[in-house]
């Protein structure tokens, strides 16, 4: 099955600096690519996803990039804010299959 | 809006005891999940559910059962609570699965679950 792996685990940054996080995917069938926010105390909120036909998406101060041949995929934050602070995750699916996450990656933002 | 409901949203729970953790969803979503989230692990998924009267196993489906009557819910049963089974347990829903349009996964609260 599907196995993603995410780095790094914890990432600091002073305000305004960029983060960016990784992840690798194991199964070419994998097709879809989403990202969520989990903020202390609740749920996973999805904030950016991108599909296996595009290899590159933006969202304001958010970007995704994807390369299909090595099977990797990177969220990109420019400008951090403290509000940014929170934990990451990126998972995978392919064709429809459930969502197979990374072990998350907790993002400080200095101020 | 509500969303995903879950309940609890805390519990302790003694060794060998039982309880279902409850999940709904009022977006008519055919698809289901339950994931449990340990430090440093990521989310695990237990079960999910495509459909009303359809479940199947995910990645982590021992010492627990799950059932579909209708589409809006879907609990998760603990038979014989074990420590192994604390953790933080997330309900989602979307619809139509991943890989599809519109296929976000709209997540639950959660419910701390702690068995002593």
């Amino acid at each position: 099955g599907e196995n993603v792996e995410q780095h790094p685990s914890t990432l600091s940054v002073q305000e305004g600096d960029s983060a960016v996080i990784k992840c690798t995917y194991s199964d070419s069938a994998s097709n879809y690519f989403p990202w969520y926010k989990q903020e202390l105390g609740k749920g996973p909120q999805l904030i950016i996803d991108i599909r296996s036909n595009v290899g590159e998406k933006k969202d304001q101060r958010i970007a995704v990039t994807l390369n299909k041949t090595a099977k990797h995929f990177s969220l990109h934050i420019t400008e951090t804010q403290p509000e940014d602070s929170a934990v990451y995750f990126c998972a995978a699916s392919p064709h429809g299959a459930p969502l197979v996450f990374g072990k998350g990656t907790r993002l400080s933002v200095i101020a | 809006n509500a969303g995903v409901t879950q309940t609890p949203k805390f519990r302790i729970l003694k060794i060998g005891q039982s309880m279902t953790l409850q999940c709904a969803q009022d977006m008519n979503h055919n698809y289901m999940y339950w994931y449990r989230q340990d430090p440093g692990m990521g989310l695990k998924l237990i079960y999910y559910s495509v459909g009303a009267g359809i479940t199947d196993k995910g990645e982590v489906p021992n010492g627990y059962n799950v059932s579909r009557s209708t589409t809006e819910d879907f609990p998760l049963r603990l038979e014989l609570a074990a420590p192994s089974q604390t953790s933080v347990y997330f309900c989602a829903s979307s619809y139509p699965p991943s890989g599809g349009p519109n296929t976000e996964a709209f997540f639950g609260q959660g419910t701390r679950l702690t068995v002593v």
